[in-house]
């Protein structure tokens, strides 16, 4: 799976967007981008995953630049129960390697 | 929507403790995977089931094993427990076919495990 770089830290202010960038500049084409995230103390959420359109679902928007080296995910309106940490990972779909691994990912903390 | 239940959030067992960990999914997903997450360390798969009594060893299975006697049901073993076993254990299934649900992993919300 090709590796991705996340900025460590990112703060946001509640209700605005927050904007996540991810580089995977050795993405290769069948590789998907995913995003996952951790609240303290909980299990990983999976958010979104997408090849080459963006994408959208009730938590969040997948852009994918079109060259595919870089990707952001959205939060349109960030509340204060979005602070946690967010992966973006890139993996070949139908592949024998099952296992998920995160980088270190971005803590995202949203204030008040 | 998508569930996978752990039997415990916090769990505290001594040093050569047998300890078990349950985790049970209603999704019918034929895939369920047992982490632990360390800081530091990240993610690292000990087992996975793709079917009913089928598991396959991880990155690190020294110290468990595992047991899958029915779909919805994946259990983690620490069959001695030892301090250096204290973690996080994460619980996650997935779909084998049908799109790309099948990358996508659930979680449940973990088990803290501290032997002492």
């Amino acid at each position: 799976d090709a590796k991705t770089t996340q900025p460590p830290s990112m703060d946001c202010a509640e209700g605005r967007a927050a904007n996540l960038p991810c580089n995977h500049s050795t993405i290769s084409g069948n590789e998907y981008v995913y995003w996952y995230r951790q609240i303290h103390s909980q299990g990983p959420q999976y958010i979104i995953h997408g090849l080459k359109n963006n994408e959208t679902n009730e938590m969040a928007s997948l852009i994918i630049t079109e060259d595919r080296k870089s990707s952001t995910l959205i939060l349109p309106h960030a509340t204060l129960r979005d602070t946690a940490v967010y992966y973006c990972i890139v993996r070949v779909h139908r592949s024998n390697d099952y296992k998920l691994s995160f980088g270190a990912g971005t803590t995202v903390t949203v204030r008040a | 929507d998508v569930k996978v239940t752990q039997s415990s959030r916090y769990l505290v067992k001594r040093t050569g403790e047998k300890v078990f960990l349950e985790c049970v999914q209603d999704m019918d997903h034929e895939n369920m995977f047992w982490y632990r997450q360390d800081p530091g360390l990240g993610l690292r798969l000990i087992y996975f089931s793709y079917d009913v009594k089928m598991k396959e060893k991880g990155d690190i299975p020294e110290g468990y094993s595992v047991s899958r006697e029915k779909k919805e049901r994946f259990s983690l073993i620490l069959e001695s427990a030892s301090t250096n076993q204290t973690s996080m254990y994460l619980c996650a299934s997935s779909l084998v076919a049908g799109g790309t649900l099948r990358e996508t992993q659930y979680f449940g919300p973990g088990t803290r495990l501290l032997v002492l």
